[in-house]
Parts: structure tokens; sequence; C-alpha cells
């Protein structure tokens, strides 16, 4: 049972250029998550996903898109990368009435 | 504004001794609370969940949650270097759109020997 699994692991960018983050949860979980995590800012919600086909802006999702697949995936995309968008990703899935569990995390650098 | 606010660190303590990890909300509905730990480098993983008021324990870790103060907090106790982290407060609200949890900016633990 992996739970829930981001590809990749790590990655560098130059500014300007386009990535996809991947995401896939083996728990049959509806709600799926993108976080991202700075120092000092605390984790803060991209976009999130209810169910198949659903999606909704977090309090951060500027430069950024998503896409729910299917119920098991869930792809964060930066059309145009910026320095700012230098972080650690994570993906997350809940069930109703427990808490997340994450992934493994992307750490990007945008240069 | 759902607030989350953890007590500020970086919290210190000897091997052996209790660490006591405090969190307040600011909204009165919530109703689901969690407690994850971050090692550094690493994603956080869930440690605690507590729903109701009184004290949840779990091995050395005891949730205590006090709805009627918005308060929740977290003992270690006989702690271990192992220990040191990054404890994150986490809380679902009622009008949670989705189920989202809200996360405070999280107390930095260190357990020297």
């Amino acid at each position: 049972n992996a739970g829930v699994t981001q590809t990749p692991k790590f990655q560098v960018l130059k500014t300007g250029q386009s990535m996809t983050l991947q995401c896939a949860q083996d728990m049959n979980h509806n709600s799926m998550y993108w976080y991202r995590q700075d120092p000092g800012m605390g984790l803060r919600l991209i976009y999130y996903s209810a169910s198949e086909g659903t999606t909704d802006k977090g309090e951060v999702p500027n430069g950024y898109n998503v896409s729910r697949l299917n119920k098991r995936e869930f792809s964060l995309r930066l059309e145009s990368a910026a320095p700012s968008q230098t972080s650690v990703y994570f993906c997350a899935s809940r069930e109703v009435n427990y808490g997340y569990t994450f992934g493994s995390g992307t750490r990007l650098t945008v240069v | 504004q759902k607030e989350v606010e953890q007590n500020s660190g970086p919290l210190s303590v000897p091997e052996g001794a209790i660490a006591s990890l405090n969190c307040t909300y600011s909204d009165r509905v919530s109703q689901s609370f969690f407690w994850y730990r971050q090692y550094s480098g690493k994603s956080p993983e869930l440690i605690m969940s507590i729903y109701s008021n009184g004290d949840k324990e779990d091995g050395r870790f005891t949730a205590q949650l006090n709805k009627a103060s918005q308060y929740v907090s977290l003992l270690i106790r006989d702690s271990q270097p192992s220990d040191s982290a990054t404890y994150l407060c986490a809380v679902v609200t009622r009008g949670s759109t989705l189920g989202r949890l809200y996360f405070g900016r999280g107390t930095q633990l260190t357990v020297w020997p």
C-alpha cells in the first residue's frame, strides 16, 4: 500500500519553463489537495478537489493549474515558472473524518 | 478567518522531560483536530487526532482538547532526541469546504541528550 505518491522528488526549472507535478493515491479517497510549504509561511493551500472532475482554488492559486484526471490522480501544472514558485510542494488526500495523508513532496527550484 | 495559532518556538527540552505544545484556533465551530510531526526535509506525518473534549493518549503522546477555550495541546512524555521535529496543529471546522485542514505554522521542538 503506497499511500500518496508524488513525482518528481526534485526539480530545477528555468524561469518561464513549464512542468507538471504528479500525484496519485491508492486509498480510494475522494478529496485531494495541493499545498506549498515555505519557511515561515507554513502550509498554504493551492488547489483542492472533492472528486473526479471537480477542482477549486485555495489560498494561493495564481500561476498554477490542476487536473483531477480520475479518482486516483491529481496533477499540478506550472505554466510559466517564476522564482517565487520555488518551494516544497505536497499533495495530500483525505478520508472523511480523518486527517490528511501526505505525499513525500517535490522540492522545486526556479532559477 | 479560520486562524490556527501555535506557541512560538523553538522549544528545547532535555531528554526524558515532558514537552508541551500548544495550539489555539479562532473558529468556534471547529470539530476535528490533528497533530502532525514533520522531520526536516520530510512530509508531515499524522501522529494524533482528537474530536471531543478531554484527553486522548497514545503511547508517550497525549492530546488535550478544550473546545470552550478553543485550545488543543500535545504532550510528549519521556521526550527522546528522535522526537526533535516541527509539530503542526491542524483543525477542521464544521464549515470547511471539502473538509480541508487549516494548519498552524508549527512549533520546532529540540530534545537534547
